[in-house]
């Protein structure tokens, strides 16, 4: 059964610092996706990981994907209060009888304060 | 048409009653999927419709029951819930890109039910 560990669950930023979220997932999988879910709200998309060595950016979030040590980063370089929410990492189990299930990590809840 | 809707946005019910939540996609795509979030917890996948057939279904509660009448459309009937149902529920859909298979391509999530059983 895949496996998908968030660490931190806990994060608490001052404005202009940076930190990474780490994304550990249990099988073999080429595929990872990053959201990010407000209160109350459905999930955003963040990111399409689909390859070993992806690395995608947008704004004052990284992300990269380590197929080998199963292994995805999520970088926050800058924080602004804006981006205090809750990110999640999910794994797609893209195997003939899964249909692309997304296991996702516990969850992130990032609170950045001035 | 690019999204997809879910509606109602929020739904209040009593055990005894029955209702239904919709989601609804106009992109073509032939995979849908109901996940079931409970508050500060992740998406948990409850059923999945590949080409308007019920393909996985993650041993849900008989209570819970999807149909998918079309390609565009995505139902799950609700019956006799208990307070502990209480969530927000998650359609998503996927495209089957040429030369992939179902699974292989990104879903697309609608805004979500939230959902409260007294």
């Amino acid at each position: 059964e895949l496996k998908v560990e968030q660490n931190p669950l806990f994060l608490s930023m001052q404005e202009g610092k940076n930190y990474t979220i780490y994304c550990n997932y249990s099988t073999t999988s080429d595929r990872l996706y990053w959201y990010r879910q407000d209160p109350g709200k459905s999930l955003e998309s963040l990111f399409v990981l689909l390859s070993n060595g992806a690395v995608k950016q947008e704004g004052r979030l990284m992300a990269s994907l380590d197929t080998k040590a199963r292994l995805s980063t999520l970088h926050i370089t800058a924080a602004v209060h804006d981006l205090s929410a809750t990110y999640f990492c999910a794994v797609q189990d893209a195997g003939g009888t899964s249909y692309g299930k997304l296991t996702f990590g516990q969850g992130t809840i990032l609170t950045v304060h001035p | 048409d690019t999204e997809v809707t879910q509606t109602p946005k929020h739904l209040v019910m009593g055990m005894t009653n029955k209702k239904s939540l919709k989601c609804e996609q106009h992109m073509g795509h032939r995979a849908m999927y109901w996940y079931k979030q409970k508050a500060k917890k992740p998406p948990e996948l409850m059923f999945v419709y590949s080409y308007e057939k019920l393909s996985i279904n993650e041993s849900v509660p008989s209570r819970f029951s999807p149909e998918c009448p079309n390609s565009s459309l995505l139902n799950l009937h609700l019956h006799a819930l208990q307070p502990e149902d209480s969530a927000l529920y998650l359609c998503a859909s996927s495209p089957v890109r040429p030369g992939t298979s179902i699974g292989d391509n990104e879903q697309f999530f609608g805004p979500g039910t939230r959902l409260t059983v007294l």
